[in-house]
């Protein structure tokens, strides 16, 4: 059945560095991959997305990356900032079911001042 | 500007008490969804809308139930309501987009409280 999971429940880094969290899933036939934010108490919002035919995509402050091979994908945050605290969710979707998304559980990354 | 909406944000209800969640769209994406979240859980797919075609979960409790009457507006039913359904509802819209990805907009959430 397909899965999307994450390597760490929790990851705690100081101001100013760069974060990297991580997510492994186990059906290949993902069509697209899309990282959330969720902050306490809000739903989650959106920060990228990354089709499966790319390697890497970037955004502001963050960049993306998608290895088909060992089947894992993640997320690199740039000059992790204090409001970047949050739990992060990695999703998969295939086009074949529609708009349907997959969730892995949670990263739970914490900034320190 | 919100662009989904979720009312009330804090439901209490009694144990087997019908209840009710709303959610509206501004968006006028042809696709909502249903997750039920529980404490730093990954949201869990209840259901969707795809445009009026309903989509349930295989896994989805016939306790739940979903209403869209318009683009704008869809309902969660929970006919019974029991302890374990105690969670924090949340409901998401996406435009249906072949080729691209489905960025789906999610609501601030209803956290429910069962009594």
């Amino acid at each position: 059945g397909e899965s999307v999971g994450l390597h760490l429940p929790t990851l705690s880094v100081q101001e100013g560095d760069n974060s990297i969290i991580n997510c492994a899933y186990s059906n290949s036939a993902s069509d697209y991959f899309i990282w959330y934010k969720q902050e306490s108490g809000k739903g989650p919002q959106f920060i990228i997305d990354i089709r499966s035919n790319m390697d890497k995509r970037q955004g502001q402050r963050v960049t993306v990356l998608l290895n088909k091979t060992v089947k894992h994908l993640s997320l690199q945050i740039a000059a992790t900032q204090p409001g970047d605290s949050a739990v992060y969710f990695c999703a998969r979707g295939l086009e074949t079911s529609g708009s349907r998304l997959t969730f892995g559980e949670g990263t739970q990354l914490t900034v320190n001042p | 500007d919100a662009m989904v909406i979720q009312n009330p944000r804090y439901q209490v209800t009694q144990f087997g008490k019908p209840v009710t969640l709303s959610c509206s769209q501004t968006l006028n994406h042809n696709v909502m969804y249903w997750y039920q979240q529980k404490s730093s859980q990954a949201p869990k797919l209840l259901f969707h809308y795809y445009d009026k075609d309903f989509n349930n979960e295989a896994d989805t409790p016939d306790n739940f139930q979903s209403r869209r009457p318009n683009t704008s507006f869809c309902f969660l039913d929970i006919r019974s309501p029991g302890l374990g359904d105690a969670a924090m509802y949340l409901c998401a819209t996406s435009r249906d987009r072949r080729g691209g990805t489905y960025e789906q907009y999610f609501g601030p959430g209803t956290r429910l409280t069962v009594t």
